[in-house]
Order: structure tokens, then sequence, then C-alpha cells
């Protein structure tokens, strides 16, 4: 079974927009960190957000907010008035306990800001 | 930015030979690790190494091996290249668990486009 559940190939948003990308996850260790990629078309992967699975707060940077809902185990990218440089490619990503640090990746949404 | 330098960044070879792609980083980090990236998969770790000459494999580590003989390189090798491994690889470092930093988010190399003819 996956881990990290992607069930949006692509979404499109108008530009100042709010949207929302999906994601959910599968995991019995009580500890884990969730996180979000940006995949520009130039490539390279940037990291934007993270939430522990003890956090209380959903985390937030700048227009960036992980909307943490842990009885339904879903981890949503909120992106607030959304802007032409932010179209990209989206991964979330989990770590499960302790182990290394190492995350496992979901599919990917691609995200398309329209003018 | 993170200091991470990946090369070559791209390369084409043929079915059958070796191959070396090369992560070097400037940060000092304990973890790396090797992910490929191909579409419909998202990115999926080949191996990762938590220390000099400390490694462990990913869920994709057939066909690869990996050597870490100093803090800031790490090598990725394809003894015998096929074309299923044809791919985008991307190196990546963490400073998980130093320092009392509990997030493990990654820090990504530039990728290395990797064509196996």
């Amino acid at each position: 079974a996956q881990k990290i559940t992607q069930t949006q190939p692509g979404m499109f948003v108008q530009e100042k927009e709010a949207v929302t990308l999906d994601c959910t996850y599968d995991t019995s260790d009580p500890s884990y960190g969730l996180f979000w990629y940006k995949q520009p078309s130039s490539g390279e992967m940037i990291f934007l957000i993270y939430q522990g699975s003890y956090d209380q707060q959903n985390a937030t940077e700048g227009r960036y907010s992980l909307n943490f809902q842990k009885a339904r185990k879903s981890a949503n990218l909120v992106i607030s008035a959304s802007q032409l440089g932010d179209s990209a490619m989206y991964f979330c990503a989990m770590r499960e306990g302790t182990n290394a640090g190492k995350s496992t990746f979901g599919d990917g949404t691609t995200l398309t800001v329209k003018p | 930015d993170a200091g991470i330098t990946q090369s070559p960044r791209h390369k084409v070879t043929e079915t059958g030979t070796p191959v070396t792609l090369r992560c070097h980083q400037t940060e000092n980090h304990r973890y790396m690790y090797w992910y490929r990236q191909d579409p419909g998969h998202g990115l999926r770790l080949i191996h990762y190494s938590y220390g000099v000459k400390d490694t462990d494999k990913g869920e994709v580590s057939d066909g690869y091996s990996v050597s870490r003989s100093k803090t800031e390189d790490f090598l990725l090798t394809l003894e015998s290249a096929t074309s299923s491994q044809t791919s985008v690889y991307f190196c990546a470092i963490s400073d998980f668990g130093t320092s009392g930093r509990v997030g493990g988010e990654l820090f990504f190399g530039e990728g290395s486009r990797l064509t196996v003819l």
C-alpha cells in the first residue's frame, strides 16, 4: 500500500486565489514528520514546510500552511494568494519514526496558476 | 541555500557500461541520500548514508551501489547500466537528529539526468 497518496495529478487555480493540494498518509508509527516540496519546471527540489506528528498547531511558512488532520491522516498544503511563480509540481513526503530521516514521497500534483 | 553539487549533470551512456554519479556537500550534514525520479513515481530512495562508510539500502537499490569515504562525498555507482536506470537522480542531505533538529527536511542537489541507450 502506498504510504503517501496525492490524488490530484493536476490542479488549476486563478492568480491571487487560494488553493489546497491534498495529501493522505499511512503509518502506524506515532512519531513521524510530514513535508511538502516544490519542483518548478527548472527541476530543482525545494523544501516548503514541515509538520511533526506531535505538533499541536498547523505549520505555516509565509503563504504556505499545512492543514494537519491527524485522525484523518491528511496533511494538505494550502497556498494563499497564488502567484504565477507557484506553478510547479508539489510533492508530499513523510518520514516515519526516527529512521534516519528517510522520506517517502507521493507521486506529486502539478499546479498551474492562471493569470 | 544548502551547498550540494552533483556531477555530472547530464550523461548518456550505453547498456552494460559502469556509471558513477558524485554528490558533494559543504554543509557537513550527517545524512546523504540518493533518490531517482521517474514520471508517475515521485522520488524513490535508492541508498542513503548516515556517516562515513555507513550506508543502507532504500526501496529501489537493486543494480546500484554507493560509497562514502568522506563526510562531504557520496558516490552512486551503476556497475552495469541498463535502460531501466534511465532517470533523473537526485542527491539530498539532511541534518536530522543533529543539534536537536527533528524535522529531517531534505535539501537537494540540482539533479543528474542519466540516459542509458
